[in-house]
């Protein structure tokens, strides 16, 4: 069965203090690998979508990297407007368009 | 052009009632998903349109859900007789043929009490 998993659940940060979120999966046949940012009672907004291993992405504080079972997502000096969920998804081949989305990182940046 | 509008915002209900939601996507994408999401739960898909054809429904939705996406334009999700476990988010999104990542509306809280 196609899983994706993210951890830490939750993550509480100082401001400044980098760090990364992990977004593991078991699925066959990856078309792509998406980062959402979520914020309290709205949809998930766009951030990446990396398709092959080696991928990297880069916005602002943001980083995302792909590997074969596994996609990071490093927040470099994170200031407290980067306070949100962080949710992943994968899109596999035989599943045609629907997205499979992990448990999202709940995150929250402290000044 | 807006994004994803979703209608209405915040839906309470009795048990039982029927409801009704609409979505308005981005008017050039001609895909459009519905998803579901419980407090603490990343979102889960329900059902895909291209255009005005239903491509694709969740084993998990059952027969008291049904979506319609008339004219290949806006989309509605009707859920008959609710019941308190369908109290969630509902999300509709929208893409274009070309792929890339969706584009979500702000979603439509249902309250079942």
């Amino acid at each position: 069965e196609d899983q994706v998993t993210q951890s830490p659940e939750a993550l509480r940060l100082q401001e400044g203090e980098s760090s990364s979120l992990n977004c593991s999966y078991t699925v066959s046949g990856l078309r792509g690998l998406f980062w959402y940012r979520q914020d309290p009672g709205k949809g998930p907004e766009f951030l990446f979508t990396l398709y092959s291993a080696g991928e990297e992405k880069e916005k602002e504080r943001l980083k995302a990297t792909l590997t074969k079972k596994e996609s990071f997502l490093h927040i470099t000096a994170p200031k407290p407007e980067d306070s949100a969920t962080y949710l992943c998804a994968v899109q596999i081949r035989a599943a045609g368009n629907k997205l499979t989305f992990g448990g999202g990182t709940r995150v929250l940046v402290k000044p | 052009d807006t994004g994803v509008s979703q209608n209405p915002r915040h839906k309470i209900t009795k048990r039982g009632q029927n409801v009704t939601f609409r979505c308005d996507p981005i008017s050039e994408h001609n895909r459009l998903y519905w998803y579901r999401q419980t407090l603490g739960q990343g979102p889960e898909f329900l059902t895909y349109f291209q255009n005005e054809a239903q491509l694709e429904k969740s084993r998990l939705l059952s027969d008291r859900f049904s979506a319609e996406r008339p004219k290949g334009s806006f989309s509605t999700l009707e859920i008959q007789r609710t019941e308190q476990g369908d109290s969630a988010m509902y999300l509709c999104a929208s893409s274009s043929t070309g792929g890339g990542g969706y584009t979500f509306g702000s979603g439509t809280r249902l309250t079942v009490v």
